[in-house]
């Protein structure tokens, strides 16, 4: 079954301090993983894709086959990166996107 | 650009209603999924159109359909309403059917009372 878990419901950090937001996907074939970030009364956004590589307001997130696994990672977390995250994973070829449900990240000061 | 528009933003209904939402979605952008986000069952995908086809479906019953129109503009709809489908529903949008990035909307808050 296809399936995209996030363990942890509320991750509580101070501003500064490293920040890993965990996602295990359960897929037969090669994964294509996201990660969206819902902000405070905005809408649902994409924060960066396994695909590009990249680094995305100092958030990375490295794909582990082994480990079936795409954390999301960030080694100085700010306040304002205080938001919902969701770990989504691209089902077959007709996007559809399988969510986890959910971390909300808080940064206190 | 303006980015996707879903309306109404806010609906109340009565259990054995039926409701239709709208999504209009940006500029080019020829696909459009629906989901729906419950706080039990997280975000779920509904179905998918592309070129005025449904290209997929998520494990919902038949009540819940959708149609898109020539100029990509989407609408589902929920018959026989049931206080369960009370949710938000987001629409997203895409430029292709390949691009994965998806764009999307503020969703509708519906409430079946």
């Amino acid at each position: 079954a296809q399936r995209v878990t996030q363990p942890e419901k509320l991750l509580s950090v101070f501003k500064g301090a490293p920040v890993e937001l965990k996602c295990n996907y359960s897929y037969s074939g090669s994964p294509e993983l996201f990660w969206y970030v819902q902000y405070s009364r905005q809408r649902l956004q994409l924060l960066l894709r396994h695909i590009s590589r990249e680094s995305i307001k100092g958030f990375t997130a490295d794909l582990n086959k082994g480990e079936t696994s795409f954390h999301l990672k960030k080694p100085f977390a700010q306040e304002e990166d205080s938001a919902m995250y969701y770990c989504a994973l691209l089902s077959g070829g007709y996007n559809k996107l399988i969510f986890g449900a959910g971390t909300r990240l808080a940064v206190h000061p | 650009k303006a980015g996707v528009t879903q309306t109404p933003r806010y609906l109340i209904k009565t259990r054995g209603q039926q409701v239709t939402l709208s999504c209009s979605p940006i500029s080019g952008h020829r696909s459009v999924s629906w989901y729906q986000q419950t706080p039990g069952q997280g975000l779920q995908f509904l179905f998918e159109y592309f070129s005025e086809t449904q290209r997929n479906k998520g494990n919902f019953p038949g009540r819940f359909s959708g149609r898109q129109f020539s100029n990509s503009r989407s609408e589902m709809n929920v018959s026989t309403l049931e206080l369960g489908d009370s949710a938000l529903y987001l629409c997203a949008t895409r430029w292709n059917a390949r691009d994965t990035e998806a764009f999307f909307g503020q969703g509708t808050r519906l409430t079946v009372v």
